[in-house]
């Protein structure tokens, strides 16, 4: 059994393009998080939901909107997909927005052309 | 912001060597994690740390939370192929938001036969 998974496992897509990437867990924890891994491996966070709450928004463009429709799913939308946003997208989860434990997905890696 | 140097950057090593890798930053910390990632994966929690001075092991892992709560290391004994991976620390400022994880730049580990 996964415990977070993530959809799609790659993603090939043109400049200007919008595109999602899902994300569920079924561990029952509260919180999840969307990072973004760099070619230098740098993994940074970018956004966290406590329960449906947006709780952590990093110095992200707009062109990135999460959404939680319920606390077991954590999408990652983007709008005009530029060639800077390629890169490896992790989805995690902890139990609680206290809990520093993470748990993360597979990835998902994104190459805009 | 918060950064955290993870030393060496990279190790080429032979089977069955001993491997210690180390963490540090300019803050204090109240909570050191250690993941590893292998190719196309996500990371994988290896060892939790909550306390300084803590030593917690993981079968041949063992990592340690330093006193000065700058600083954490892992220790990787009789090492085996299937260690290769980067291994990441990662940790929880004592003033940080509740949740945010900062990261490590990485400690690539090679294993030859």
């Amino acid at each position: 059994d996964t415990a977070v998974s993530q959809t799609p496992k790659y993603l090939v897509t043109q400049m200007g393009n919008d595109k999602s990437i899902k994300c569920e867990q079924n561990l029952g924890h509260d919180t999840m998080y969307w990072y973004k891994q760099d070619s230098k491996k740098f993994l940074k966070i970018m956004f966290s939901y406590n329960n449906k709450e947006l709780i952590i928004n990093e110095t992200v463009p707009n062109r990135f909107s999460p959404k939680s429709p319920d606390k077991a799913h954590l999408n990652l939308h983007i709008n005009s997909l530029e060639l800077g946003d390629s890169a490896v997208y992790f989805c995690a989860s902890s139990q609680t927005s206290g809990s520093h434990e993470q748990y993360f997905g597979p990835g998902t890696r994104l190459t805009v052309t | 912001g918060q950064q955290l140097n993870q030393s060496p950057q990279s190790m080429f090593i032979q089977e069955g060597e001993d491997v210690s890798m180390n963490c540090t930053s300019s803050s204090i910390f109240n909570t050191w994690l250690w993941y590893k990632q292998e190719p196309g994966e996500g990371p994988v929690l290896l060892i939790a740390l909550y306390k300084a001075g803590e030593l917690t092991s993981n079968g041949r892992l063992t990592a340690q939370f330093g006193i000065t709560r700058k600083d954490s290391f892992l220790n990787i004994s009789a090492s085996i192929p299937s260690d290769v991976g980067i291994y990441f620390c990662a940790g929880h400022p004592l003033t940080g938001t509740a949740s945010k994880l900062t990261f490590g730049t990485g400690t690539r580990l090679q294993v030859t036969l």
